[in-house]
């Protein structure tokens, strides 16, 4: 069955580091997103990507992310300068459709600890 | 804007007796919602999807919810919980920003106890 796969599983960084997060989506999908889970705390969408651009982003998603899909298989979320506050898990999801009814499947999350 | 509330933070059934978990929504349209199941260190794993066809929806693993629009509702439920069935469960809704967007609930965890 295919599935969306997210690398590393778990990361370790200090304050201010850059980290790159890694999915390889379904690959007939078009759609492609970030979430983001705090320990405790609700799943948060962070971006939206299709057709090679960000189709919607949150408030979270500011100047200190973003995201691309350089060889049309990876899908990557950046982030330039941690802080602590960005500690979370990190899912990466793709769809078929997009839309109002499209499933979105998720990889089993990528976690990162900023020190 | 659609929002979803799900009504216990946490659950605790008995091994063999009925799960139910509660979701209400809130859409100024016909919403599409879903039940999103986390095992720990897992991923989210779909459990079932209402879009707008039968309104008693039947899922993986003996899962099933009923979209009741006069109750703004989506519960969850199962007859007979399993040990299995542990984990953190999220009512979703997808956002009116057509992208695809979903906006969780904050999750309830089911804890089974034998």
């Amino acid at each position: 069955e295919p599935e969306v796969t997210q690398t590393p599983s778990h990361q370790v960084t200090q304050m201010g580091q850059e980290v790159i997060l890694r999915c390889v989506p379904i690959s007939n999908h078009l759609y492609f997103y970030w979430y983001r889970q705090i320990l405790g705390q609700k799943v948060e969408f962070l971006v939206s990507f299709y057709n090679n651009e960000i189709s919607e982003k949150s408030e979270i998603f500011d100047d200190q992310f973003s995201v691309e899909r350089p060889d049309g298989s990876n899908f990557t979320l950046k982030i330039r300068s941690t802080k602590l506050e960005d500690s979370a898990m990190y899912f990466c999801a793709s769809n078929a459709q997009g839309g109002l009814i499209g499933e979105l499947f998720f990889g089993e999350g990528s976690r990162l600890t900023v020190l | 804007a659609q929002s979803v509330t799900q009504l216990d933070s946490h659950v605790s059934v008995s091994e063999g007796t009925p799960v139910l978990l509660r979701c209400n929504y809130s859409s100024s349209y016909s919403p599409s919602l879903f039940w999103y199941v986390q095992h720990p260190n897992k991923g989210l794993q779909l459990l079932l999807k209402y879009t707008s066809a039968a309104t008693l929806v039947k899922g993986i693993n003996g899962f099933e919810a009923e979209f009741k629009k006069s109750e703004t509702s989506f519960h969850l439920t199962k007859p007979s919980a399993h040990m299995s069935d542990a984990a953190e469960y999220f009512c979703v809704v997808i956002s009116s920003s057509n992208t695809g967007k979903l906006i969780f609930g904050q999750g309830t965890t089911l804890q089974v106890k034998p």
